[in-house]
């Protein structure tokens, strides 16, 4: 069964940091390109960034480039978001997914919560 | 950015029907158009991917068509299951995008 199980989340300040973890099981992650992908509250869906299966390639929304990071640990089936600078409009259900075009499956999100 | 406009954005409807939600994009994606159903509290499913390829386990009352432009996203005998929010997406280039959105309801 394929699993995406996401941590990190909280409450930070503006202009804070803090990192998203993925735990993936279940497929061969290695082998595809992954995604991170937000939902403000009773919003709908917002793409933030993909990374390639080989982790070379990185893409990015305008609104997170230059204070967002993805990057990959295969060795360990792990996704990662790295966010910095933070700002009340990136409060949000933040999901990890499979796949970095269409993706095939999606975690159950972590929270991220940006106030002072 | 390409952007995607779906209609309509919510709409009422009864076990047995059948229902068509469309998505327009602002230039052509070819046939690079997903599509995803969201239930509350839970993380989107895919459906439909290619415009018009259905997704191992995703029941058949569920089709896609469409191109370059213009998608429909079909669900015939609406089951109770059915009743969730539905996304458009496109991956024809990045930045990847998503419709607003079409809450299918009772």
């Amino acid at each position: 069964e394929v699993q995406l199980v996401e941590s990190g989340g909280g409450l930070v300040q503006p202009g804070g940091s803090l990192r998203l973890s993925c735990l993936a099981s279940g497929f061969s992650f290695s082998s595809y390109g992954m995604s991170w992908v937000r939902q403000a509250p009773g919003k709908g869906l917002e793409w933030v960034s993909s990374i390639s299966r080989s982790g070379i390639s990185t893409y990015y929304a305008d609104s997170v480039r230059g204070r967002f990071t993805i990057s990959r640990d295969d060795s360990k089936n792990t996704l990662f978001l790295q966010m910095s600078s933070l700002r009340a409009e990136d409060a949000a259900l933040y999901y990890c997914a499979a796949g970095a075009t269409a993706p095939f499956h999606w975690g159950q999100g972590t929270l991220v919560t940006v106030s002072s | 950015a390409i952007q995607l406009t779906q209609s309509p954005s919510s709409l009422s409807a009864s076990v047995g029907d059948r229902v068509s939600i469309t998505c327009r994009a602002s230039q052509d994606i070819s046939s690079d158009l997903a599509w995803y159903q969201q239930k509350p509290g839970k993380g989107p499913k895919l459906l439909i991917s290619a415009a018009s390829s259905l997704e191992s386990g995703v029941p058949s009352r569920f089709s896609g068509s469409g191109s370059a432009t213009d998608f429909t996203l079909t669900i015939s005998n609406l089951q109770p299951e059915d009743f969730a929010t539905y996304y458009c997406q496109q991956f024809s280039r990045y930045p990847l995008t998503f419709g607003g959105g079409t809450k299918v309801q009772i």
